[in-house]
């Protein structure tokens, strides 16, 4: 039971530089989301995706990018990246609107 | 402006004692609300949840109680064990919609 699994666990860019985060659940859930959680703040929602091949805006979407081009996996992109993108970021996923979210473990990422 | 408020960072309590967590919102539209609980380097995982037209919700030693007309929610945890160390998070959201807002969190700390 993977769950929802986020890869890279921790990386380091230095600004500027483009990086992907990946996230796949194998829970066969339509909804899949992307958080990122900084000190003394709640989590923020960057995008969200309710389907395959769908995606959309969350609270804080400004330098992210999104991709939903299989139903289990949900890319997050960096294009250039900025010291205020250091982070934990989390993916999660749940079955529909209202279910409850699991998440994965988080990505540590730190632009320097 | 937060609308989703945890306003005690971190809570010590005995074992065996009731731990009691808060929180507190402004958005009157709020109609949903739910308590996630994380361990360090992992992502937050769902525990009990709550809707507006109830006042009181309870799974085993967890109990949430809801009192609409102060936007104050809590979490009962009844007796508190060891394992209940985490960060607990309060989150909001209307009509059951992909946007839950999130408090910071407070970091419930169970001595023995």
């Amino acid at each position: 039971n993977a769950g929802v699994t986020q890869t890279p666990k921790f990386r380091v860019l230095k600004t500027g530089q483009s990086m992907t985060l990946l996230c796949a659940q194998d829970m066969n859930h339509e909804y899949m989301y992307w958080y990122r959680q900084d000190p003394g703040m709640g989590l923020r929602l960057i995008h969200y995706s309710v389907g395959e091949g769908t995606t959309a805006k969350g609270e804080v979407p400004d330098g992210y990018n999104v991709s939903r081009l299989k139903k289990q996996n949900f890319l997050l992109g960096l294009e250039s990246a900025a010291p205020s993108q250091t982070s934990v970021y989390f993916c999660a996923s749940s079955p529909g609107v209202g279910s409850p979210l699991h998440f994965g473990n988080g990505t540590r990422l730190t632009v320097t | 402006d937060q609308q989703v408020k945890q306003n005690s960072p971190s809570l010590s309590v005995q074992e065996g004692r009731i731990s009691i967590l808060n929180c507190d919102y402004t958005n009157s539209m709020f109609d949903y609300f739910l308590w996630y609980k994380k361990y360090p380097a992992e992502g937050p995982t769902f525990l009990i949840s709550i809707s507006s037209i109830k006042d009181k919700n309870e799974d085993g030693r967890f109990t949430v109680f809801l009192n609409k007309s102060a936007k104050h929610l809590s979490l009962h945890i009844v007796p508190s064990q060891p394992g209940d160390s985490a960060v607990y998070f309060c989150a909001a959201t209307i009509d059951s919609n992909y946007q839950l807002i999130w408090g910071a969190g407070t970091k419930l700390i169970i001595k023995p």
